[in-house]
């Protein structure tokens, strides 16, 4: 699976959109993009997935470049409760997902 | 659905001690994954498995076996605990591959 590469930490302003980068230069044409976040210690939560066509969901939109080496996750309107880390993988389609590796994610705080 | 459940939440345990973390889904789901994240880190991915019967090592699976002989369970099993594996350890399930994980609440596992 490729590697991903996220800035550690980032700040948001409360009600702003929060545009949180990932680079996967090495990925290959089958591995598909998940976003995931965590809050606090808690289990880490689904956000959002795509191969090559940008995604929106309930919770966020997710940007995919067209030659796939990177992806924005943005979140419209971020409010205190999206104060989490953001994790970025790939995971390719003919393996288990489950065998995707998490880095070290994003911390994202948004303040009032 | 109670999704992903993980007992205990919390253990303590004494370095060469024995013990197995239990991992359940009720949601039909063929892959399971164990990951363990240490302090300030992201998940890291210690076995797998793709279905009932078949089991596989991730990243750092010394000291770790697994079994899984039913879809519904994925036990983890600490042979001789050791303080480098003082750690939360998260259970995840997904349907299939390409879709998303869904995980536990955690496990926060201290050996002295």
């Amino acid at each position: 699976d490729a590697k991903t590469t996220q800035p550690p930490s980032m700040d948001c302003a409360e009600g702003r959109a929060a545009n949180l980068p990932c680079n996967h230069s090495t990925i290959s044409g089958n591995e598909y993009v998940y976003w995931y976040r965590q809050i606090h210690s808690q289990g880490p939560q689904y956000i959002i997935h795509g191969l090559k066509n940008n995604e929106t969901n309930e919770m966020a939109s997710l940007i995919i470049t067209e030659d796939r080496k990177s992806s924005t996750l943005i979140l419209p309107h971020a409010t205190l409760r999206d104060t989490a880390v953001y994790y970025c993988i790939v995971s390719d389609a003919n393996t288990n997902a489950g065998k995707s590796t998490f880095g070290d994610g994003t911390t994202l705080t948004v303040k009032p | 659905n109670a999704g992903v459940t993980q007992t205990p939440k919390f253990q303590v345990l004494k370095t060469g001690q024995s013990m197995t973390l239990q991992c359940a889904q009720d949601m039909n789901h063929e892959y399971m994954s164990w990951y363990r994240q240490d302090p300030g880190m992201g998940l890291r991915l210690i076995h797998y498995s793709v279905g009932a019967g078949i089991t596989d090592q991730g990243e750092v699976p010394n000291g770790y076996n697994v079994s899984r002989s039913t879809t519904e369970d994925f036990p983890l099993r600490l042979l001789s605990a050791a303080p480098s594996q003082t750690s939360v350890y998260f259970c995840a399930s997904s349907y299939r591959r390409n879709q998303p994980q869904h995980f536990g609440d955690g496990t926060r596992l201290s050996i002295l």
